[in-house]
């Protein structure tokens, strides 16, 4: 089945520097990647997403690149804020004719100090 | 998008007891998704419920430790059985109502068990 990678597991910027989150993933048949952001005692949020027919999706201060052929995707937080302080989760999901599962990868605790 | 209502919020239970979690989603939908996420973790799926159907479990989780119903399209329950202190950890439904779209979760079940 599908495995999720992800890297770094913890992760400490200064306000105003940029962070990068790295996943990979097993199963070439991946289509639906998304990034979740949980805060302490809270359940997860969506923050961005992106299918197997994009390669970029950008919103805000945050955006996701994906590469297909390599089996990885990456989240990209710039002008970082303490409010972005949180754990980070990407998935990757084989969608057909319905969402199927999310596979989680480990996560990212990220700091921002001010 | 789609509302989850997901019950108890925490509990308290003695080893070898069952606890039934509840999840309500205020629209119709395929399938919902159970999720454990123990203390600082990820989060790693249990099983799959699909309505009119046996759930599908995911590796190292069996029926007759997390028995799940799905009675209808809007409803299911997770069961944890025969606790252990080693079943304490947070319990999540998730749904995903379409294709390619986000995972809505439930607002959690901490579960302690003492």
């Amino acid at each position: 089945g599908e495995n999720v990678e992800q890297h770094p597991s913890t992760l400490s910027v200064q306000e105003g520097d940029s962070a990068v989150i790295k996943c990979t993933y097993s199963d070439s048949a991946s289509n639906y990647f998304p990034w979740y952001k949980q805060e302490l005692g809270k359940r997860p949020q969506l923050i961005i997403d992106i299918r197997s027919n994009v390669g970029e999706k950008k919103d805000q201060r945050i955006a996701v690149t994906l590469n297909k052929t390599a089996k990885h995707f990456s989240l990209h937080i710039t002008e970082t804020q303490p409010e972005d302080s949180a754990v980070y989760f990407c998935a990757a999901s084989k969608d057909r004719n319905q969402g199927g599962k999310l596979i989680f990868g480990q996560g990212t605790e990220l700091s921002v100090k001010p | 998008s789609a509302v989850i209502s997901q019950k108890p919020s925490r509990d308290i239970c003695q080893r070898g007891t069952s606890l039934t979690i509840q999840c309500q989603v205020d629209s119709q939908v395929t399938m919902m998704f159970w999720y454990r996420q123990q203390p600082g973790q990820s989060l790693t799926l249990i099983a799959t419920a699909n309505q009119g159907s046996e759930a599908t479990y995911e590796s190292g989780f069996v029926i007759d430790k997390f028995p799940i119903s799905r009675p209808n399209l809007t409803f299911s329950t997770l069961t944890v059985s025969n606790m252990s202190p080693e079943d304490s950890s947070i319990y999540l439904c998730t749904s995903r109502p379409q294709l390619n779209t986000e995972a809505f979760f439930g607002q959690g079940t901490r579960l302690t068990v003492v």
